[in-house]
């Protein structure tokens, strides 16, 4: 079946300007996990979803960075007011369960000019 | 602090030849280590996941190895192909918390003709 799909693969925003950016998990997947991979780094936990329900956001560097997931599947990681310093590429990930084998998408590369 | 290293951060390898890539965790308490490989521009991939009371697993030319009382892994790939060339990351999971995945900041491997 599908995998975990992200859209846009690749975002180039003014600093600034507010950036969304979308992740459709595995159909029937509870678990939803949005991280930050700068270059050449592992990637660094955000935030994690329980179908609808934002479990723990303790990853999220500032106020600027928000995500939901309003019906428990499609996630929108929304990023206001983007500096250069969120240049990194989101990564989302999905799990039938949370200690669940994570599958991750492509990522989409964010450029902050 | 939990925390998962990896070793060495860059390989070159030739095609063919065989490779072995660390990695070293204090994450507590322990549920499970998994290898990811991560393509240029793509998102990880799962290759191998062990919990506590297996010291070894293999997929293909990748055998990883485990350690728990060392708090050790190591990942050997065989037989080494250019497709092979790779961010190899290792993720240790915790059997506490909804963020409970500990990643490493990867080994890139390159293998060359």
């Amino acid at each position: 079946g599908a995998g975990v799909s992200q859209s846009p693969r690749y975002k180039v925003a003014k600093r600034g300007q507010d950036v969304a950016l979308r992740c459709d998990p595995i159909s029937g997947h509870v678990s939803l996990f949005w991280y930050q991979q700068a270059l050449g780094q592992g990637p660094e936990f955000l935030t994690y979803f329980q179908n609808e329900a934002q479990l723990d956001k303790s990853g999220l560097p500032s106020d600027r960075f928000f995500a939901e997931r309003p019906e428990g599947s499609v996630s929108t990681l929304k990023i206001q007011r983007t500096q250069q310093e969120d240049s990194a590429v989101y990564l989302c990930a999905s799990s039938f369960s949370s200690p669940d084998t994570q599958y991750f998408g492509p990522g989409t590369r964010l450029t902050v000019l | 602090k939990n925390q998962v290293e990896q070793s060495p951060q860059s390989l070159i390898i030739l095609e063919g030849k065989n490779c072995t890539l660390q990695c070293n965790y204090t994450v507590s308490p322990f549920s499970n280590l998994r290898w990811y490989k991560q393509d240029t521009g793509r998102g990880p991939v799962s290759l191998t996941i062990m919990t506590f009371s297996e010291n070894t697993k293999s997929n293909g030319r990748y055998t990883a190895t485990l350690d728990a009382d060392t708090k050790q892994s190591s990942l050997h790939i065989t037989a080494s192909q250019l497709s092979d060339s790779a961010s190899y990351i290792c993720v240790v999971s915790a059997l506490t918390g909804a963020n409970n995945l500990f990643f490493g900041t990867g080994t890139r491997l390159t293998v060359i003709p």
